[in-house]
């Protein structure tokens, strides 16, 4: 079975400007949330999606959003970048939703200058 | 606020050694806790995991100790490899809701 996936893996972009990122999950999997981590800061959760429904929204302003696709890819979508929006973007997916039960990508690295 | 905490970000341990990572919470209602553990340029994998209802889960090498008391869990590993090299992050969970993550302890295996 393929794991989860995450494109672009490296991205360089510039203050004030907008970001997707994508995220296909493992094959069956409903649930895909995502994680923002930076230094000192561990893995922050960003939001989680579920049958193309956000179930799960953390503490991060409005110009962090994400959609969910009906074969359940999900995208997330920065705007207007700042530099503290630099850090690796996870991905994570889950058969049901059940924290214990996900299976993280590999990331995608925002670089914001 | 950070409600799980590693209080260090860096270990250095010998091989063969036992390896000790800590981690402190401070929400009492979280009921499940979990190790991964991270590589760079890949995602967290799945490590080991202790109920609330337990003090101890044993994995092979890997033994996750829960104080429930002191608020308190660690992950030992013995004896260590290189190839334990790695971030270890601690996480926690309430019920339904999101993993809260602790900030985590970059391991180094000296052989």
């Amino acid at each position: 079975k393929a794991g989860v996936t995450q494109t672009p893996r490296y991205l360089i972009k510039t203050r004030g400007q907008q970001v997707t990122l994508s995220c296909s999950p493992i094959s069956g999997h409903r649930s895909v949330s995502w994680y923002q981590q930076t230094p000192g800061q561990g893995l922050q959760f960003l939001f989680e999606y579920f049958s193309e429904t956000q179930r799960n929204k953390g503490n991060f302003p409005g110009r962090f959003s994400g959609r969910q696709f009906s074969n359940s890819r999900s995208e997330m979508n920065v705007s207007t970048l700042e530099l503290g929006d630099s850090a690796l973007y996870l991905c994570a997916s889950s058969f049901s939703g059940t924290d214990y039960e996900q299976y993280f990508g590999p990331g995608t690295r925002l670089t914001v200058t | 606020d950070q409600q799980v905490k590693q209080n260090s970000p860096s270990l250095s341990v010998q091989e063969g050694r036992i390896s000790i990572l800590n981690c402190d919470y401070t929400n009492s209602m979280f009921d499940y806790f979990l190790w991964y553990k991270k590589y760079p340029a890949e995602g967290p994998t799945f490590l080991i995991s202790i109920s609330s209802i337990k003090d101890k889960n044993e994995d092979g090498r890997f033994t996750v100790f829960l104080n429930k008391s002191a608020k308190h869990l660690s992950l030992h590993i013995v004896p260590s490899q290189p190839g334990d090299s790695a971030v270890y992050f601690c996480a926690a969970l309430f019920g339904n809701e999101k993993l809260t993550f602790g900030t985590g302890t970059r391991l180094t295996i000296i052989p």
